[in-house]
């Protein structure tokens, strides 16, 4: 089974300043990665999502980018946040061949 | 169909009785449907999930029906516990492109009372 391992768990960071959330994938290979956002309160915004190394698609114009380096590597970056970035972003990872996804832990990130 | 902006609804139920949740899908050509849990400061997790070749299947105290001439789903959680208290989300999706993503619902709050 797939596990999916994101870091940091919080994040409190100001506004104008750059961002980098780290989602590692184990326990399967080529697998479809996600990145969601979910405000508080309220459900799950699909940002971007990669099939493979260096492919990245984006649901939501915003302030942020995707980047996938290695298989099992999801990065979600910013060069300068905006207070509305606020929010818990979640990682997620699916094999093409199954349906269901697998979430990571999340990070909260509060921008002040 | 996804949820962004929408604020959850709610629903408050009594321990021991039974829970319904509804969720109306939006894609005629979904034919994977899943139910995730998600407590607070987590990640969503894995309920129960029903292809749409079947209507209904069942689970650990919890069951799934899907009509798909309305386009509805239900999870139906049997002798609510407080440990189901939650936000529960549903989520379509079509198999077999590369591509493959779901679409969540907007979530439902479930409150158990004591």
């Amino acid at each position: 089974s797939q596990t999916i391992h994101q870091w940091p768990a919080t994040l409190v960071q100001p506004v104008g300043s750059p961002l980098s959330l780290e989602c590692t994938v184990e326990g399967t290979s080529n697998p479809n990665l996600y990145w969601y956002r979910q405000a508080a309160g309220r459900g799950l915004q699909l940002l971007f999502y990669s099939v493979g190394i260096g492919q990245i698609s984006s649901e939501v114009p915003q302030n942020l980018s995707a980047s996938r380096p290695q298989d099992r590597q999801f990065i979600l970056s910013s060069k300068k946040l905006l207070l509305s970035d606020s929010g818990f972003y979640l990682c997620a990872a699916t094999l093409r061949a199954s349906y269901g996804y697998t979430f990571g832990s999340g990070t909260r990130l509060t921008v002040v | 169909g996804e949820s962004v902006g929408l604020h959850l609804p709610t629903l408050s139920v009594q321990e021991g009785d039974n829970s319904i949740i509804n969720c109306a899908y939006s894609n005629s050509a979904s034919d994977y449907f899943i139910w995730y849990k998600q407590e607070s400061g987590k990640g969503p997790q894995f309920i129960i999930d029903i292809r749409s070749n079947m209507d209904k299947r069942q689970g650990q105290r919890v069951t799934v029906l899907l009509n798909k001439t309305v386009k509805h789903l239900s999870l139906q959680i049997a002798a609510t516990q407080p440990g189901d208290s939650a936000v529960y989300f549903c989520a379509e999706g079509v198999g077999g492109s590369n591509d493959y993503k779901l679409s969540f619902g907007a979530g439902t709050t479930v409150t158990v009372r004591a």
